[in-house]
């Protein structure tokens, strides 16, 4: 079965500093997206894309943060400068334009020290 | 705007006895809703889904829900409760107004007692 694939699972970073987490869509997918999961809380729509642009964004992705598909396969999320509360498991998911074949990936583990 | 609400933060049963957790959602049409599940330190995992076919919805290992729209409800039950189903559990509702993007509910954490 197709599968989201994130790396890396785990990051720790300085605060400050830049970090990219990447993502390997389901490649006939069309939509794209960014979730995130503070510890202990619930998890919170980041950012959508679609056909090479950003089609919603929470009040969350400020300017902080920028999405891009290089490429016809990776979908990345960068934060610029990293703050404490930035520490989350990031999720990516991908669906073919239809709620039915919405898939996550496994997540990645953000740790700003 | 699309939301949903689990009523229990956590839920604690014995292994064996039945589940629910329960959740409301508040739509302005028909929406489609899910149930995910996360293990501790694990990803989200699809148990179930309604996309407005039929309101008596199956999933993996054992769970279901139904969709009742005259209570607004789509409450998630097992009749009998393994150890591995202790896990925090997620409703979630599609907000088909945008890009098809997902609202979670705060979730419910399972506690499944010996």
């Amino acid at each position: 079965e197709p599968e989201v694939t994130q790396t890396p699972s785990h990051q720790v970073t300085q605060m400050g500093q830049e970090v990219i987490l990447r993502c390997v869509p389901i490649s006939n997918h069309l939509y794209f997206y960014w979730y995130r999961q503070i510890l202990g809380q619930k998890v919170e729509f980041l950012v959508s894309f679609y056909n090479n642009e950003i089609s919603e964004k929470s009040e969350i992705f400020d300017d902080q943060f920028s999405v891009e598909r290089p490429d016809g396969s990776n979908f990345t999320l960068k934060i610029r400068s990293t703050k404490l509360e930035d520490s989350a498991m990031y999720f990516c998911a991908s669906n073919p334009g239809t709620v039915n074949g919405y898939t996550f990936g496994s997540g990645t583990r953000l740790t700003v020290v | 705007a699309q939301s949903v609400t689990q009523l229990d933060s956590h839920v604690s049963v014995s292994e064996g006895t039945p589940v629910l957790l329960r959740c409301n959602y508040s739509s302005s049409y028909s929406p489609s809703l899910f149930w995910y599940v996360q293990h501790p330190n694990k990803g989200l995992q699809l148990l179930l889904k309604y996309t407005s076919a039929a309101t008596l919805v199956k999933g993996i290992n054992g769970f279901e829900a139904e969709f009742k729209k005259s209570e607004t409800s789509f409450h998630l039950t097992k009749p009998s409760a393994h150890m591995s189903d202790a896990a925090e559990y997620f409703c979630v509702v599609s907000d088909l107004d945008s890009s098809y993007k997902l609202i979670f509910g705060s979730g419910t954490r399972l506690l499944v007692r010996p």
